[in-house]
């Protein structure tokens, strides 16, 4: 079974420029959830979409947003790009319930300069 | 709201020597409580996951972790480290509502010396 794939693995785009994440989650789940890791704050919950809905969202500002597909893949966009979004994009899928595996893709390098 | 604190940012250990990775959590209810390590410019993979019954689980890699509902804990152990060990390790606490939303904590990078 193929592991939970993101595109691109490393990106680079200045201030104010949009950006948009893939991610292909595992054959058969329904559920892809969005994480970023920045060495200040660690991983932190962006969004969560269940069956091409968000049914979750973190603590985030609206330049952040998502979306899903009737195949479950997810993409993320981030808008009006600042410094502090440089991170690591980590994109985790599920079967959807709490106390399932969430397996985790390689994640995505973004640089904002 | 829930909550995870690792209290150790870095630990080193010999190899060969045993090891503890300490994880309190906070969360209204018997928690779903996982244990991830991330390697350098990887994802991260589960090493184990408790969510009710026997308190002491056992994962993949030889690693094991207990729960203790009194110290609102779930530590991390490994009775002898290998050097290919060496990776940060997260603790995650999740929801019973049934979103798949994760708690992490701030990880806890292992070091292994020779």
């Amino acid at each position: 079974k193929a592991g939970v794939t993101q595109t691109p693995r490393y990106l680079i785009k200045t201030r104010g420029q949009q950006v948009t994440l893939s991610c292909s989650p595992i054959s058969g789940h329904r559920s892809v959830s969005w994480y970023q890791q920045t060495p200040g704050q660690g991983l932190q919950f962006l969004f969560e979409y269940f069956s091409e809905t968000q049914r979750n969202k973190g603590n985030f500002p609206g330049r952040f947003s998502g979306r899903q597909f009737s195949n479950s893949r997810s993409e993320m966009n981030v808008s009006t790009l600042e410094l502090g979004d440089s991170a690591l994009y980590l994109c985790a899928s599920s079967l959807g319930q709490g106390k399932d595996e969430q397996f985790f893709g390689p994640g995505t390098r973004l640089t904002v300069l | 709201a829930q909550s995870v604190t690792q209290p150790d940012i870095h630990i080193t250990v010999s190899e060969g020597a045993s090891l503890e990775l300490r994880c309190n959590y906070s969360y209204g209810a018997t928690p779903y409580l996982f244990w991830y390590v991330q390697s350098p410019g990887q994802g991260l993979q589960l090493l184990l996951k408790y969510f009710s019954g026997d308190t002491l689980v056992q994962g993949i890699k030889g690693f094991e972790a207990e729960f203790k509902r009194s110290q609102s804990s779930f530590n991390l152990r490994k009775p002898s480290v290998h050097w290919s060990d060496a990776a940060e390790y997260f603790c995650a606490v999740g929801r019973h509502s049934g979103y798949s939303t994760l708690t992490f904590g701030k990880g806890t990078m292992l070091l292994v010396s020779p």
